[in-house]
């Protein structure tokens, strides 16, 4: 199975703030690689898709990037509504896996 | 809009089986398929299946092949998804969510239903 971490696990980070997560595959997802928001007690969010398609609606301060084996998600201005967990999801090949996720934290 | 309405779950023995049905609405039930995921306390999402709205056809996580079971009823419009033989491992909040531009994609989800493995 392919094996999926990010960095860091929490991120404390400000209203305005810019801020960037990494995902890191354990081998080559081309760029088959999505990204989720989950907030506590809700089911997640799709964000992007195929690494740095924005999914429809999602606003545009969030940005994808990266393919092979190294990813980014960065908000570029964070708003208090994206105080969130952010996880990311290889689909190259089964099985589906994810990343542990990264808490953006209230500094 | 898309709507999957999950139900079933619950406290369950260890060696029991589960059912967790997925009604969906607001959509071509048989244009997309559904994924099958899962969160235990403290643990990243795990895959467990894909089930095709079009013709029932499913694809297993290896770790569940032989334990789960994906249906659908398109008369319904409702996916079902049955593991059996549980374990306290097994207790998470499991999650049906809908393909998007890709199959393979969460695009819409449904709330999620704990289903809790205890003696």
């Amino acid at each position: 199975d392919i094996q999926m971490t990010q960095s860091p696990s929490t991120l404390p980070a400000s209203v305005g703030d810019r801020i960037t997560i990494t995902c890191r595959a354990s081998q080559n997802i081309n760029n088959w690689l999505a990204w989720y928001q989950q907030k506590p007690g809700k089911a997640p969010k799709l964000l992007i898709y195929k690494a740095s398609t924005l999914e429809r609606g999602v606003p545009s301060r969030f940005s994808g990037s990266g393919s092979g084996t190294d990813f980014t998600l960065t908000i570029s201005s964070l708003q208090p509504d994206d105080f969130a967990v952010y996880f990311c999801q290889q689909y190259n090949a089964y099985p589906w896996t994810f990343g542990p996720g990264t808490k953006a934290d209230i500094k | 809009q898309v709507h999957l309405v999950q139900s079933g779950g619950g406290l369950k023995k260890p060696g029991a089986s589960v059912k967790v049905s997925c009604e969906a609405s607001g959509y071509t039930f048989t244009s997309y398929g559904i994924n099958w995921v899962r969160q235990a306390p403290g643990e990243a999402f795990e895959w467990m299946g894909w089930i095709s709205g079009y013709n029932g056809h499913a694809d297993y996580a290896q770790k569940f092949k032989g334990r789960v079971t994906l249906t659908i009823d398109t008369s319904t419009t409702t996916a079902h998804m049955e593991l059996r033989s549980l374990t306290s491992d097994d207790t998470a909040v499991y999650y049906c969510a809908r393909g998007g531009v890709d199959a393979a994609l969460m695009a819409f989800w449904g709330q999620g239903i704990l289903v809790t493995v205890s003696s």
